[in-house]
């Protein structure tokens, strides 16, 4: 079975510090894993996807993820956190059926950001 | 314009009762998912269709039945509500699997009296 792990349920930063946010996965074949972010009262929103070409990842908003076979990570990085980025960040792994694919969602880390 | 749009966003109502979320993709994919996100965020899928057709169910009570009357359409209908139900649904869409992204619709917020 595949499964993601988001390690800090709470991250908080300061205006214009890295912001990392930690994913490891668990996957007996090669996964497909993705960066979600959700403002509060809405829907889900794509920040990048891995799909087993470029180990580096450029989302959109500044971030970017790199896939790490050897630690099987996939830990969000932006190198300058703004305001707009107070959010809930899920990690989640993609496992194809056919036509549809089943995401499989860490429990979210909600990352705060200070002046 | 909204690509997945559900109705309605928020929905209160009493245990024992009978109610349906609707949800609806102006993306033309052929693929739509239910999912249900708990009080502590965590997010779960619930059913998925391809062209009308289930592919996914996972361990949801009977209460839960999707109903997919299109391609472009995927509704929730529960049956007598219980308070456990009560959650945040979201509705999403993709065109096929793999590494296909999911569009998220704005969530369905049911409180269960």
């Amino acid at each position: 079975a595949q499964s993601v792990t988001q390690l800090g349920s709470h991250v908080s930063v300061s205006e214009g510090a890295l912001v990392l946010l930690r994913c490891n996965y668990s996957s007996s074949v090669p996964p497909y894993l993705f960066w979600y972010v959700q403002y509060p009262n809405q829907g889900l929103q794509l920040l990048l996807k891995y799909t087993s070409a470029a180990t580096l990842v450029k989302g959109i908003n500044g971030f970017e993820a790199e896939f790490k076979k050897s630690e099987t990570s996939f830990h969000l990085t932006k190198p300058s956190a703004h305001m707009s980025d107070a959010a809930e960040y899920f990690c989640a792994v993609s496992k194809h059926t056919g036509t549809a694919s089943k995401l499989t969602f860490g429990t979210g880390t909600r990352l705060q950001v200070t002046l | 314009d909204t690509a997945v749009s559900q109705t309605p966003k928020y929905l209160v109502t009493q245990m024992g009762n009978d109610k349906s979320i609707k949800c609806e993709q102006n993306l033309g994919h052929d693929t739509m998912y239910w999912y249900k996100q708990d009080s502590k965020k965590f997010l779960k899928i619930m059913f998925s269709y391809n062209n009308k057709e289930l592919i996914i169910n996972e361990t949801v009570p009977n209460r839960f039945s999707p109903k997919s009357p299109d391609k472009a359409h995927l509704n929730l209908h529960i049956n007598s509500l219980e308070l456990g139900d009560s959650a945040v649904y979201f509705c999403a869409s993709s065109q096929g699997g793999g590494t296909e992204t999911q569009y998220f619709g704005p969530g369905t917020r049911l409180l269960v009296l």
